[in-house]
């Protein structure tokens, strides 16, 4: 079974500091992987995702992402966070026999300090 | 655009009472979810469905039924509310494909149940 770990709950970070996000999944073949950013009140907006190719996925906003097959990790990384970054961040797999469903990480809650 | 709208932003109900939440998308998807979220516990898929009056559980369906008339409809039922319920409840759809693709999100729906 498909599963999505994002290991930190909550991050705090400094606007204009860099910013890195981890996922860590746990499936056989190749996984679709997905970042998602939830605004305050607003349902998920889609930020990049991952099928094949190359490794280091360009996204909306300045956020970028890199498939670590060896790891089994696709983080997500902005190099300067800007206050309207403030946000909750899904990472999501899915897989080609799963009907396009997607297994969902727990999040993590980003906070931008001024 | 593709947009996913759900009836209601809060909806505050009472034990016992059948719930209806509903959701619209206008993308022609084939694929549309209903998930619910709640703190440190990330999405869970309650039910999806892949085409009209076809539904296949998700993760969590127990307490919840669905229901699939017309392509862009895709309607959430609590027939008895219960408190364990109260959580934000969020529809998506896709398109149905060899690969998973990009889920879009509506804006939730946050259920209080007194």
């Amino acid at each position: 079974a498909q599963s999505v770990t994002q290991p930190d709950i909550h991050i705090t970070v400094s606007e204009g500091a860099s910013l890195e996000l981890r996922c860590n999944y746990s499936y056989g073949a190749t996984p679709y992987l997905f970042w998602y950013v939830q605004s305050p009140g607003q349902g998920l907006q889609l930020l990049l995702k991952y099928f094949s190719g190359d490794t280091l996925v360009q996204g909306i906003k300045g956020f970028e992402a890199e498939f670590k097959r060896s790891q089994s990790s696709f983080n997500l990384r902005k190099p300067s966070v800007h206050w309207s970054d403030a946000a909750e961040y899904f990472c999501a797999v899915g897989s080609t026999d799963s009907w396009g469903k997607l297994q969902f990480g727990a999040g993590t809650q980003v906070v931008v300090t001024p | 655009d593709v947009k996913v709208t759900q009836s209601s932003r809060y909806l505050v109900k009472r034990t016992g009472e059948k719930v209806f939440l509903e959701c619209v998308q206008d993308m022609d998807h084939e694929n549309m979810f209903w998930y619910r979220q709640d703190p440190g516990l990330g999405l869970r898929l309650i039910y999806f469905s892949y085409d009209v009056k076809m539904k296949e559980k998700g993760d969590i369906p127990e307490g919840y039924s669905v229901s699939r008339e017309k392509k862009e409809r895709f309607s959430l039922i609590l027939e008895s509310a219960s408190t364990n319920q109260t959580s934000m409840y969020l529809c998506a759809s896709s398109w149905l494909g060899p690969e998973p693709y990009e889920q879009y999100f509506g804006p939730g729906t946050r259920l209080t149940v007194t």
